[in-house]
Formats: C-alpha cells, structure tokens, sequence
C-alpha cells in the first residue's frame, strides 16, 4: 500500500518570504514523487518530479524539492514567494507498473502582499 | 497547443438523468485517466486506460462507466446521475503506455458537474 500525507492543509506567507509546504509519503518500492499546482478553476499542472536521479530537484517557478529517503519525506520549498504562487499544491506518489497513484489532500498556499 | 480538452465546462443535472464528459488529448499520449476531485480529498481515479481498447477500474469506479474511442478521445459517463456525483472531474494523459510509471500527466481544465 502506498501513502501520501500532506502535513498542512493551509500556509500563509508574505510575499518575498521561504515557503515551505510539507509531504510525506509511504511506499513499499521506489516510488516516483510528484509536485503538482492548481489555480482557480484550471487543472493540475506538473511543477517537478523525483525519479531516483538526484535527489534534489528543480521544477519551474523557482521552486525545488528534496527527496529524503530516510524522512520519506519530499517537502517542496522556494526561497522568495511571489504572488502568482497563491494556489493549491499537490504532492502526489507513483509507483511504476503498480495499479497505484496516490494524491495528497493538498495545501493551499496563501501568499499576502 | 490545445494539450487535453474537457468537454463541457460546467453541467447542472437532475437526479436519475445520464451524461456524457468528453476528453481529447493531441499530444499523441498512450495512457488516460479519469479523476474526481471533492472538497479536502485531493484528487481520486474513478477509470484508466494504457491504449485503444483497453480500460480498468480505479479507486472510486461505481456509477460510471468509460469508453477509450480512439488514442486521442476519451469519454466518462454517468447512466443515472446521483447527489454524490456531484464533483469537479477531471481528464488527464500521459506518454507511457506502463500504467503509473515515472512520466508526469497532462491535465485538462476540468469538468464542473453538479447534480440536484
């Protein structure tokens, strides 16, 4: 069985600051872990993906994660928030050749001037 | 580039009444699914499907049914709308023809359905 866990169901932030959006997951093989955005009445749109290269990983925007196999955690961060980033974010586990694709229940990230 | 394209946007129901959601991808993607996605719930696979001829089951495939038309089309259907339906569906895509593998999917816009 497989797992995702979304430790926040709001984040708050002022613009120009970290963010930080939490995601652990469970997987009994090596999953391929996904980040993906939402805005307002559109569809989920791919920001990154780990794939058992590097473990950090850079998507677009400025964002990045970092997969810790020994936390299972990839917790997805971005040094300096912009407006435009206030959306709702979805960590999401995969796993090759099984009949699974789990999606967190997502946070949405609130960025204030 | 149009990408994947849900038909229609937005559809009030009546309780017992069927409906069809249509999805095309033109990005020549072997794989499509079927998602639904509810309030603090993220986002759950109600059908999939590897290529042509083929479709399976996902978390949530009760009350609905799926049809793969060709590589490029995709279509949901309810046969009697019910309450619990109600729900924003979404149509995605991906390269692979190995279900779930590493490769990201290409989501459509979405599908607003609300059922009375």
């Amino acid at each position: 069985a497989q797992s995702v866990t979304q430790l926040d169901s709001h984040v708050s932030v002022s613009e120009g600051t970290p963010v930080l959006l939490r995601c652990n997951y469970s997987s009994s093989y090596s999953p391929s872990l996904f980040w993906y955005v939402q805005h307002p009445n559109k569809g989920l749109q791919l920001l990154l993906k780990y794939t058992s290269a590097a473990t950090l990983v850079k998507g677009i925007n400025g964002f990045e994660a970092e997969f810790k196999k020994s936390e299972t955690s990839f917790h997805l961060t971005k040094p300096s928030a912009h407006m435009s980033d206030a959306a709702e974010y979805f960590c999401v586990v995969s796993t090759t050749g099984r009949r699974a694709l789990t999606f967190g229940s997502g946070t949405r990230l609130q960025v204030q001037p | 580039n149009a990408g994947v394209t849900q038909t229609p946007k937005f559809q009030v129901l009546k309780t017992g009444q069927s409906m069809t959601l249509q999805c095309a991808q033109d990005m020549n993607h072997n794989s499509m699914y079927w998602y639904r996605q509810d309030p603090g719930m993220g986002l759950r696979l109600i059908y999939y499907s590897a290529s042509e001829g083929t479709t399976d089951k996902g978390e949530v495939p009760n009350g609905y049914n799926v049809s793969r038309l060709n590589k490029r089309e995709f279509s949901l259907r309810l046969e009697s709308a019910a309450p619990s339906q109600t729900s924003v569906y979404f149509c995605a895509s991906s390269v692979n023809r190995e279900l779930f593998s590493n490769q990201p999917q290409h989501f459509g816009d979405g599908t607003r359905l609300s059922i009375l």
